[in-house]
């Protein structure tokens, strides 16, 4: 049974670089794509971006301008210049492609951000 | 973007109703539509995927149906577990947009 485990700092400063992490357990990286989506509260699911093995990445046009994802080791996301706007529940998450579908099949527990001042 | 517009917001039921939740996208997306149910403090779950594909582990009483711009979700004989928030996702273009959510109570 494949896991997601993720973690990063809770509680930011506005201006401040959001980074969060997330490690697979009983899987690999390849074959998929690994996103992060967001809840903020009170409000619904936003897809922030993906990426895959070989480097191809999707990202959000929203945020794009402030959000790196990358994939190594682990897989990360990067937030830069936060606001209160960016406080949500992250998750980390793979897709999965079964042609002609596209689904997100395992996420991790999610991680509380808030940003305050 | 494409908008997807899932309804209702909440829905009140019973255990052993059955209950519909629909979404509609903005422009058709053929039948890449996934649905998820989230509870608080647990990993969100995939139910459906490609309109009406069952997840492997999804009790049958989950059902998904529709293709182009409308499509439905259907819970029948519900159970204590079910009461969760439910979301849609297309996944027909970047960036995968979700419903805005249906919180199913009790």
């Amino acid at each position: 049974q494949v896991v997601l485990q993720q973690w990063g700092a809770g509680l930011l400063k506005p201006s401040e670089t959001l980074s969060l992490t997330c490690a697979v357990y009983g899987g690999s990286f390849s074959d998929y794509y690994w996103s992060w989506i967001r809840r903020p509260p009170g409000k619904g699911l936003e897809w922030i971006a993906e990426i895959n093995q070989s480097g191809r990445a999707n990202y959000n046009p929203s945020l794009q301008s402030r959000v790196t994802i990358s994939l190594g080791n682990h897989f990360s996301l990067k937030m830069t210049s936060v606001t209160a706007a960016d406080t949500a529940v992250y998750y980390c998450v793979r897709g999965r492609v079964q042609f002609p579908y596209y689904y997100m099949d395992v996420w991790g527990k999610g991680t509380t951000v808030t940003v305050s001042s | 973007d494409i908008q997807m517009t899932q309804s209702p917001s909440s829905l009140s039921a019973s255990v052993g109703d059955r209950v519909t939740i629909t979404c509609r996208a903005s422009q058709i997306i053929y039948n890449h539509l996934n649905w998820y149910q989230l509870k608080p403090g647990e990993a969100p779950k995939l139910l459906i995927y490609g309109a009406s594909a069952l997840h492997s582990g999804v009790p049958s009483r989950f059902t998904g149906s529709g293709s182009g711009i409308d499509f439905t979700l259907t819970i029948t004989t519900l159970q204590p577990e079910d009461f969760a928030t439910y979301f849609c996702q297309q996944t027909e273009s970047v960036p995968h947009t979700f419903g805005q959510g249906t919180k199913l109570e009790i």
